[in-house]
């Protein structure tokens, strides 16, 4: 069954872009992923599901700051422009047969 | 609009057990599965099982096999979840998410339920 690792961690200033990084473990290389938002003390959000082919589809209402991308067993969020409410925990999710998983979560900071 | 409404927050003691429902509006309720996430606190989301709303089909993660039962009400449009032999650990906030082709789409607002003496 498939494996996301996620760094715990990230951070960039007001204005300024960040990628965010998903890795598959060995073996789930093609699988696509989803990207969920957690700001604090809320619910999670989706954002967008991103394909092994690098193709997206976001969320209803989700910002065009908001974009997706991948490169073999990695699936990258990319948010441009910064805002502030942005600071937020960001997890990725995939599924493999009848189970799915989630990655540690990456815990972003807005300087 | 797509909307996954969850039932309140729940003060239970240990041994009990705890049913949190889910109610969907503004899709075809059987057009899609309801999964269950719980995030216990400071903890990453942890996936639980699903239900196809369709025909009532369950998958349960292993871990919690043996104490959670998913089912749905199609007249109301709401999927219950019911988690038994609650202990401190299950301390959390459950979510209902809503999948579409593996991606969990629509996300309910989250119950949480404590497990207290």
């Amino acid at each position: 069954q498939p494996v996301l690792t996620q760094a715990p961690s990230a951070s960039a200033s007001l204005g300024a872009s960040v990628k965010l990084t998903c890795t598959l473990s060995s073996g789930h290389s093609s699988h696509a992923i989803a990207w969920h938002q957690q700001q604090a003390e809320k619910g999670p959000r989706y954002l967008m599901k991103v394909n092994s082919d690098g193709s997206q589809s976001k969320g209803d209402g989700i910002s065009d700051r908001f974009s997706g991308s991948s490169s073999g067993a990695e699936r990258y969020l990319t948010i441009s422009s910064l805002h502030s409410e942005d600071e937020a925990d960001y997890y990725c999710q995939t599924w493999g047969t009848g189970i799915w998983v989630f990655g540690g979560g990456t815990k972003l900071t807005v300087l | 609009q797509v909307q996954l409404v969850q039932s309140g927050a729940e003060v239970k003691k240990p041994g009990a057990s705890v049913k949190v429902s889910c109610k969907a509006s503004g899709y075809t309720f059987t057009d899609y599965g309801i999964h269950w996430v719980r995030q216990a606190p400071g903890q990453r989301l942890e996936w639980m099982g699903w239900i196809i709303a369709g025909n009532g089909n369950t998958k349960y993660s292993q871990k919690f096999q043996v104490r959670v039962t998913i089912t749905r009400d199609t007249s109301a449009s709401t999927v219950h979840m019911e988690l038994s032999s609650l202990r401190s650990e299950d301390t959390a906030v459950y979510y209902c998410a809503r999948e579409s082709i593996g991606a969990f789409d629509m996300w309910g607002q989250g119950t949480m339920v404590t497990v207290s003496s």
